[in-house]
């Protein structure tokens, strides 16, 4: 079945540092991926998303690049600010029977001033 | 605007009592989800709806019940609490998860079952 894997966290960065946090999947062929993020207290909300292969999804100076020769989508950030600090969840649609997302297990990241 | 809101927002049940968590949204969306997230587990899939009446197992089902009478209203029941269901529970919405992919959370409701 589909699933997503991700890096384990937590994540311990300092400010103004460089984030890559490591997103592979496996599915049936090359569905819509995306990045969540869930900061303290709260449910999650999209960051990001690509919906086919090579695409780049950016938002808020997050990127990822979707690459199906390496079934990744890593989430990468030149310069990371303590607002970043938070829960991220790398997810892959699954288009079967109407839709979900299927998620990972999520990485936690903490950047300290 | 309201968004999506659950409701209780903590909960502690002993074993075996049973209660509904409430979820509404006022977007109009058709698909409605919960999810459960552990410790290193990530979100998993308890069961969905993709349209008002209609409902489908995800992940995790076992132990869980859902209806969707309304379209802005999706409830998850549990007859009979097990401490293997303490955990934050997330209802989600989306209006088309297959055009766009962006589901709209809630703030989330943690139980504990004792």
């Amino acid at each position: 079945g589909n699933s997503v894997t991700q890096m384990e966290g937590p994540v311990t960065l300092s400010e103004e540092a460089f984030l890559t946090i490591n997103c592979t999947y496996t599915a049936t062929g090359y569905p819509s991926l995306f990045w969540y993020v869930q900061y303290p207290g709260e449910g999650l909300q999209l960051l990001l998303k690509a919906t086919k292969a090579d695409d780049k999804g950016s938002n808020k100076g997050f990127e990822a690049t979707y690459r199906k020769e390496t079934t990744s989508f890593h989430l990468e950030k030149g310069s990371v600010q303590v607002s970043d600090s938070a829960v991220y969840f790398c997810a892959l649609l699954d288009a079967y029977q109407g839709g979900k997302l299927i998620f990972g297990q999520g990485t936690e990241l903490s950047v300290k001033p | 605007n309201a968004g999506v809101t659950q409701t209780p927002k903590f909960r502690v049940l002993k074993t075996g009592q049973s209660m509904t968590l409430l979820c509404a949204q006022d977007m109009n969306h058709e698909y409605m989800y919960w999810y459960r997230q552990d410790p290193g587990m990530g979100l998993r899939l308890i069961h969905y709806s993709v349209g008002e009446g209609t409902t489908a197992k995800g992940e995790v089902p076992d132990g869980y019940n859902v209806s969707r009478l309304k379209k802005q209203n999706f409830l998850l029941g549990l007859e009979s609490a097990a401490p293997s269901q303490t955990s934050v529970y997330f209802c989600a919405s989306s209006y088309s998860v297959r055009d766009t992919g962006e589901l709209f959370f809630g703030e989330g409701s943690r139980l504990t079952v004792l």
